[in-house]
């Protein structure tokens, strides 16, 4: 069975500081994996995704991800905060090639940025 | 455009009325997922379906019901049985191309008890 953990429930950086979003996952095949974030009272908005190309993957507003099998991790990242980052964060994981496995999703991420 | 709408925006139930939240989907999607969202719970599974005519209880399927009546549309109620429905429901589509594997949202219904 597929299963994702955030590894933090809330995250607070400072406007201009790096972030960092932890994700862990667990699958027993090559899985997609998801970014999403959400504003209050939105939408899920997508990020980026891994679908077994390349490992490092850049997504909107700055922000990238890298897969690492060994990890079994895909992070979350961005060089300098902004204070529209401030949202809720939802790792996902998918099997691609079967239709029996709903979508997965993280508990969210809380990222709060301070000017 | 193709996408993901999904009415109303707010809905308001009154005790033991059952209403129904709409999603349609314009993108040809096999699959199609209904969440629910509640603070510091993350998107949690009620129902899914991976084609017209058959779908599956997830986590939380207690309280609610849904049909696939047509590959474009999956409707959910929640029932009376629901007796805490207050929370933000999602609805997703997604097809399996593999690699080339998409998954869209819609805008999400926030259902409130009067």
């Amino acid at each position: 069975a597929q299963s994702v953990t955030q590894l933090d429930s809330h995250v607070s950086v400072s406007e201009g500081t790096p972030v960092l979003l932890r994700c862990n996952y667990s699958s027993s095949y090559s899985p997609s994996l998801f970014w999403y974030v959400q504003h209050p009272n939105k939408g899920l908005q997508l990020l980026l995704k891994y679908t077994s190309a390349a490992t490092l993957v850049k997504g909107i507003n700055g922000f990238e991800a890298e897969f690492k099998k060994s990890e079994t991790s895909f992070h979350l990242t961005k060089p300098s905060a902004h204070m529209s980052d401030a949202a809720e964060y939802f790792c996902v994981v998918s099997d691609p090639w079967s239709g029996n496995t709903p979508l997965v999703f993280g508990k969210g991420t809380r990222l709060s940025v301070i000017a | 455009d193709g996408g993901i709408t999904q009415s109303p925006k707010y809905l308001f139930r009154k005790e033991g009325q059952n209403v129904t939240l709409s999603c349609e989907q314009n993108l040809n999607h096999d699959a199609m997922y209904w969440y629910r969202q509640d603070p510091g719970q993350g998107l949690r599974l009620i129902y899914y379906s991976q084609i017209v005519n058959d779908f599956q209880k997830g986590d939380i399927a207690e309280g609610y019901s849904v049909s696939r009546e047509k590959k474009e549309s999956f409707p959910l109620t929640v029932t009376s049985a629901q007796k805490n429905p207050t929370a933000f429901y999602l609805c997703a589509s997604r097809i399996k191309m593999g690699v080339g594997e998409k998954l869209f949202f819609g805008s999400g219904t926030q259902l409130s008890v009067l």
